[in-house]
């Protein structure tokens, strides 16, 4: 399966200031990652799905200028959280699919702690 | 994509096999099932999937009944590391399918 690795794995920052995290695909090339997040002691929740060289694709609910994504190549995917606040605060997890009824293999995740 | 139905929690001894029920009444023909676990402050680990013949890989078995109405992930000897919230997905094949993911089962693995 795909290796997917995340970082930064933990950020801790002011409230207002915005936050880079990149999901890189290592030993594939992904044309579509996934972007979740998840609060303590819940599920998932899908946010958006980054498709290399295209707009993202959002869920509805997610703010598509306050979660800003670029897949601008076939290993990289970024998600800047704009102008963060303490509610944005969360474990956000990226996912690289590998095609065909292959699974989707996860990143270890980011946790992002807005003061 | 069809819902899926777990029990919250789950405990095995350590060195026993950990049965892990799911009900997917609604599935349909070509969903497959997906097991995924989350061990605590970790992104999901793949486990196993299946369309309708019985799996088996390294780290588990999974059993889909004939009429794929429920499945059943089978830990062979469960270890403490083993302890996890674990998670039955149906979804389509295809790049942009999107997993849509509950609660699953919080597997205690007891010593």
């Amino acid at each position: 399966g795909a290796v997917v690795s995340q970082h930064p794995s933990w950020v801790i920052c002011k409230s207002g200031t915005s936050v880079k995290i990149e999901c890189r695909s290592l030993d594939f090339q992904a044309t579509t990652m996934f972007w979740y997040r998840q609060f303590p002691k819940q599920s998932l929740m899908l946010m958006a799905t980054s498709n290399e060289g295209s707009k993202a694709t959002y869920e509805q609910g997610v703010e598509k200028d306050k979660f800003l994504i670029n897949h601008a190549s076939l290993t990289l995917s970024t998600l800047t959280v704009t102008s963060a606040h303490p509610e944005d605060s969360s474990f956000y997890i990226c996912s690289v699919v590998t095609g065909g009824n292959q699974p989707q293999h996860f990143g270890d995740g980011t946790r992002l702690s807005i003061l | 994509d069809a819902k899926t139905t777990q029990p919250t929690s789950m405990d095995c001894a350590e060195g026993r096999a950990a049965n892990l029920p799911c009900n997917h009444s609604t599935i349909s023909g070509n969903e497959y099932v997906y097991w995924y676990r989350q061990i605590h402050s970790q992104g999901p680990q793949y486990i196993i999937h299946g369309l309708k013949n019985n799996e088996t890989n390294e780290m588990a078995s999974l059993i889909i009944t004939e009429d794929r109405k429920s499945s059943t992930l089978i830990l062979p000897h469960a270890t403490l590391r083993d302890t996890a919230v674990y998670y039955c997905i149906v979804s389509y094949a295809g790049n942009n399918r999107k997993l849509i993911w509950g609660l699953g089962t919080s597997l205690a693995v007891n010593p």
